[in-house]
C-alpha cells in the first residue's frame, strides 16, 4: 500500500505541552502535506513541504521531512485546547494519498 | 471569497434510490477532487478533474458511481442505485493548479446515510 503509516493513532496531552505526530511512507514523493480536521468538518491545509526541503515552520507548527528515511513529523508547540482535532499527512506523488490520521486531544 | 461549497450537507435515503451530491469550486481553481471518508477505509480519492477533464477515476468504486463537471465551477457525484455500504462522508476539494499534488481546499462535506 502507498498509504504508509501515521503514529500515534491517538495522542492526549495537557494544554501547553508539545505534540509530535509522525508519518512514514513507502514511495518517492513530490511533496508532503499536513491537514487538520475538526470533528464533523472538512480538512484544512496546514503546511506543505517539498521533497528538497528538510524543515518548515508556520506559527506554532514545525514540519520536518527526511526523504532518506521516508518519514515526516509535525510538531505543535505550546498546544491549546483548540488544537484538538485529527491530523493527516498526505503524500503527493501524482495525486494526494492521505494517511489514517492522528487524533489529538488537548486537555485544558 | 467563499470556499468550496457542497450540498446537501446531510442526505438520508433508502437503498436503491439515486443520490446526487453537488460541489462548487473556489473561483479560479482548476482542479476538482471527490473523496469519501469512512471509519474503516479512511479518506479515499474517488476521482479528480483538471480543467473539467477527468484525469484519474481509479478510485470510483463501481459503475454505480459517476461524476461530471459540466462547467469550470461545478461538479456532481451521482450514485445510482445507492446501497447501505455507500454511507460515508463525501468531500469535494479544489486546487488552484492543474495537477493533483498542490494544496487542496476542502468543502464541509456531505454526510450520506443509505438505509
Amino acid at each position: 500500500s502507498q498509504q504508509g503509516e501515521e503514529d500515534p493513532q491517538a495522542l492526549s496531552i495537557q494544554e501547553g505541552e508539545n505534540a509530535t505526530m509522525n508519518c512514514s511512507y513507502k514511495t518517492s514523493i513530490n511533496n508532503l502535506q499536513w491537514y487538520r480536521q475538526n470533528s464533523g468538518r472538512g480538512l484544512v491545509h496546514l503546511i506543505l513541504i517539498r521533497s528538497n526541503e528538510r524543515e518548515k515552520h508556520s506559527g506554532r507548527l514545525r514540519v520536518t521531512l527526511d526523504t532518506s528515511k521516508k518519514s515526516s513529523s509535525l510538531l505543535i508547540t505550546a498546544s491549546r485546547a483548540a488544537d484538538t482535532a485529527s491530523y493527516f499527512c498526505a503524500r503527493a506523488t501524482n495525486k494526494l494519498i492521505f494517511g489514517t490520521g492522528t487524533l489529538l486531544a488537548v486537555q485544558p | 471569497d467563499a470556499g468550496v461549497i457542497q450540498s446537501p450537507r446531510h442526505e438520508v435515503t433508502e437503498m436503491g434510490q439515486e443520490v446526487t451530491l453537488r460541489c462548487k469550486l473556489i473561483s479560479g481553481h482548476n482542479s476538482l477532487f471527490w473523496y469519501r471518508q469512512t471509519m474503516m477505509r479512511g479518506l479515499e480519492l474517488l476521482i479528480y478533474f483538471n480543467n473539467n477533464v477527468p484525469i484519474d477515476d481509479s478510485g470510483m468504486p463501481e459503475d454505480r458511481f459517476s461524476a461530471k463537471m459540466p462547467n469550470a465551477s461545478f461538479s456532481t457525484l451521482k450514485i445510482q442505485p445507492s446501497e447501505p455500504r455507500d454511507s460515508a462522508v463525501y468531500f469535494c476539494a479544489s486546487s488552484l493548479s492543474s495537477g493533483g499534488t498542490d494544496t487542496q481546499y476542502f468543502g464541509p462535506g456531505t454526510r450520506l446515510t443509505v438505509l
